[in-house]
């Protein structure tokens, strides 16, 4: 199974600041194809998790601009350029290239 | 819009098993592009996935290795809904279950998990 890690797994972040999160694979998510199959969620509280960023840096429809995804292979980032209230949740990157689908731990993030 | 609508008892006595249903409305359980999908979330495990099925010229089923001798995903094509009956379970099986589509675009594009029932709190408790 491809494991996924994160780092780091909690963070707070003053409104208006930026802020990043790491997730590793333990096999490159990157096949011959050219896409990355890493997917990062945000699941914010009581909610479900929704998609924020497909295919390691494509904003899903209707995710604010201030949310970016990067990195391949084994390596990849989320980064926040601003963050708002309406932010606070745990972030979630998750591989879909091959079953068992597998997630990360997860990163909480609240606001100071 | 697509939506999932999830139904199933909230409670399941150990040993018995477990049975959830997810009604689709917005799109077809026969999609050439989707993946019907359950994945369950414990304090303890996090996000699991559990299995999947989906339709291309026929059906397909995958399921992960730590359920696979218990777990049986169907759909049911008059109903457009799809199903999970994981079976013996143990308190070990608590957990959040949702139903979830992933979608693949044209040429192995990936969008990922982009729609998610609303999660069905199942406890196994006597």
């Amino acid at each position: 199974d491809i494991v996924m890690t994160q780092s780091p797994l909690s963070l707070s972040v003053t409104p208006g600041e930026p802020a990043s999160i790491s997730c590793r694979s333990s096999q490159s998510l990157l096949p011959s194809n050219g896409y990355n199959y890493l997917i990062w969620y945000l699941q914010k509280p009581g909610k479900s998790p929704q998609v924020l960023i497909h295919l390691g840096s494509n904003r899903a429809s209707g995710v604010p601009d201030r949310f970016s995804g990067s990195g391949s292979g084994t390596d990849f980032t989320l980064k926040i350029s601003r963050v708002e209230a309406e932010d606070v949740g745990i972030y979630y990157c998750m591989q879909g290239l091959e079953t068992p689908l597998t997630f990360g731990p997860g990163t909480k993030v609240d606001i100071k | 819009q697509v939506q999932l609508h999830q139904s199933g008892p909230g409670q399941v006595e150990p040993s018995q098993s477990l049975s959830l249903t997810c009604a689709i409305s917005g799109d077809s359980v026969l999609s050439n592009s989707a993946a019907w999908n359950w994945i369950r979330q414990s304090p303890s495990r996090g996000l699991e996935w559990l299995g999947r099925t989906y339709y291309r010229s026929r059906w397909f089923n995958d399921y992960a290795v730590s359920v696979k001798s218990r777990a049986t995903i169907n759909a049911d094509t008059s109903k457009n809904q799809f199903s999970l009956q994981l079976n013996s379970v143990t308190p070990e099986d608590t957990a959040v279950y949702y139903c979830v589509r992933d979608e693949r675009g044209a040429a192995d594009y990936y969008y990922g998990m982009d729609v998610w029932g609303r999660g069905t709190t199942v406890t196994v408790s006597s």
